[in-house]
């Protein structure tokens, strides 16, 4: 069945560092990935997306990367700043007319040092 | 600019009680679906309906679970003769109509179950 499995659960950076969060799918037929970012007693806020006809996407300090054939994508966090400690999830979904349910990967809890 | 609004935040049952969660999907968004978060763990995908229409319900259980979005009001999961293991973060997503497949989440609501 459909899948996404998210590496690693935990990952603890110094403030500065980038972080880097992994994602893998198993339904060839996902072609949306947005990456959620949840903070304790909060809902999941979207922070970034791409779809499967783009290789890689960055908005400021955020970037995710999209490799189709080996179905994987990634999170890219540069210059980490305390405020962005929280759990990540990536998810995958075939949106196609809007009908797509999210699959989510069982999280990253990112933690930045100061 | 309100987002998806869900109420109530917290909410606490004896076994084998009635447990109603509400959600008000973003303005303009007509699409909700609903997400179940255990402990520790991501979010699992239990239901998507549209206006007076369920279009999947593949994540849901099949006994004392049922969801509805009437023509006018909020969403509504509902929980009969609830158990300890349906204590859980219970979150609720709206889309636009438009088709690009992006989900935004409210802020939760709580269930406990004593």
């Amino acid at each position: 069945g459909e899948n996404v499995e998210q590496h690693p659960s935990t990952l603890s950076v110094q403030e500065g560092d980038s972080a880097v969060i992994k994602c893998t799918y198993s339904d060839s037929a996902s072609n949306y990935f947005p990456w959620y970012k949840q903070e304790l007693g909060k809902g999941p806020q979207l922070i970034i997306d791409i779809r499967s006809n783009v290789g890689e996407k960055k908005d400021q300090r955020i970037a995710v990367t999209l490799n189709k054939t080996a179905k994987h994508f990634s999170l890219h966090i540069t210059e980490t700043q305390p405020e962005d400690s929280a759990v990540y999830f990536c998810a995958a979904s075939k949106s196609s007319g809007n009908t797509g349910k999210l699959i989510f990967g069982q999280g990253t809890t990112l933690q930045v040092k100061p | 600019n309100a987002g998806v609004m869900q109420n109530p935040r917290h909410l606490v049952r004896r076994r084998g009680q009635e447990a109603r969660l509400r959600c008000s999907p973003m303005k303009g968004h007509s699409h909700v679906y609903w997400y179940r978060q255990l402990p520790e763990e991501g979010l699992k995908f239990m239901v998507y309906l549209q206006k007076e229409n369920i279009i999947d319900e593949s994540g849901m259980p099949k006994e004392r679970f049922s969801a509805e979005f009437p023509k006018e009001g909020p969403s509504i999961l509902r929980i009969q003769q609830v158990v300890r293991g349906d204590s859980a973060a219970y979150f609720c997503a709206s889309s636009p109509p438009t088709g690009s497949g992006e989900q935004f989440f409210g802020p939760g609501t709580r269930l406990t179950v004593l």
